[in-house]
């Protein structure tokens, strides 16, 4: 059964820095078929990144996703004060989520 | 703009049965992988089942498996979820959701909440 960990659990940052979420999978995620999803508080997810690089419709540049295989990054630049919510990575196949990072105001 | 509107969520008591649908619009449902997605309170995100574009091939969490059936009607731009002998665990908000051919989630309903109480 493959299981996706993020790292780490909850990061505390400023706005204006920069933040690395991590998402490790435990077996090479098939044709990168990785996404990453931000939820606010009381909302559906929204989706940022898919095959594990591309942004979704919509979402400003300041996020940007990388990695390969089984290691791959969320990268925020210029963190804004909207930003600062719960992410999931989720993989395919078959549908897994990985259990989350809380970035939160420091 | 794609949207996507989940119903019939609410209370029901351990070993009930419960039917959520969703009513999709403004894309070619008959084209898409949909699923459901549930949230336990406090928790992080599940699937529950996935279907694909003619209703021919679903697949489902082992935790439903058994109970739970996904289903749709491409005429009515419907997708359902029938779950039964609920359990506690079971209570979460759940969620609709379109796969645009990439095996991500583009597209999420608002969520309907399923609370299984006595």
């Amino acid at each position: 059964e493959i299981v996706l960990t993020q790292s780490p659990g909850t990061l505390s940052l400023s706005p204006g820095e920069s933040a690395t979420l991590s998402c490790r999978a435990s077996q090479s995620v098939t044709s990168n078929y990785l996404g990453w999803y931000q939820q606010k508080p009381g909302q559906a997810p929204r989706l940022l990144i898919y095959g594990a690089s591309s942004r979704a419709t919509g979402i400003p540049d300041r996020f940007s996703g990388s990695g390969s295989g089984t290691d791959f990054t969320l990268t925020i630049s210029r963190l804004e004060p909207e930003d600062f919510a719960v992410y999931y990575c989720q993989q395919f196949p078959p549908y897994i989520f990985g259990q989350g990072t809380k970035l939160e105001i420091k | 703009e794609v949207q996507l509107v989940e119903s019939g969520g609410g209370l029901v008591q351990p070993g009930g049965s419960l039917r959520l649908s969703c009513a999709a619009s403004q894309f070619t449902f008959s084209g898409h992988w949909m699923s459901w997605v549930r949230q336990a309170p406090g928790k992080g995100l599940e699937l529950v089942a996935h279907i694909n574009p003619h209703g021919g091939e679903q697949s489902y969490a082992d935790s439903v498996k058994g109970r739970f059936t996904i289903s749709r009607d491409n005429a009515k731009n419907s997708l359902y979820l029938q779950m039964n002998s609920l359990r506690a665990e079971d209570t979460a908000v759940y969620y609709c959701a379109r796969d645009p051919y990439t095996k991500v989630f583009e597209n999420w309903g608002q969520g309907t909440l399923v609370t299984v109480s006595s």
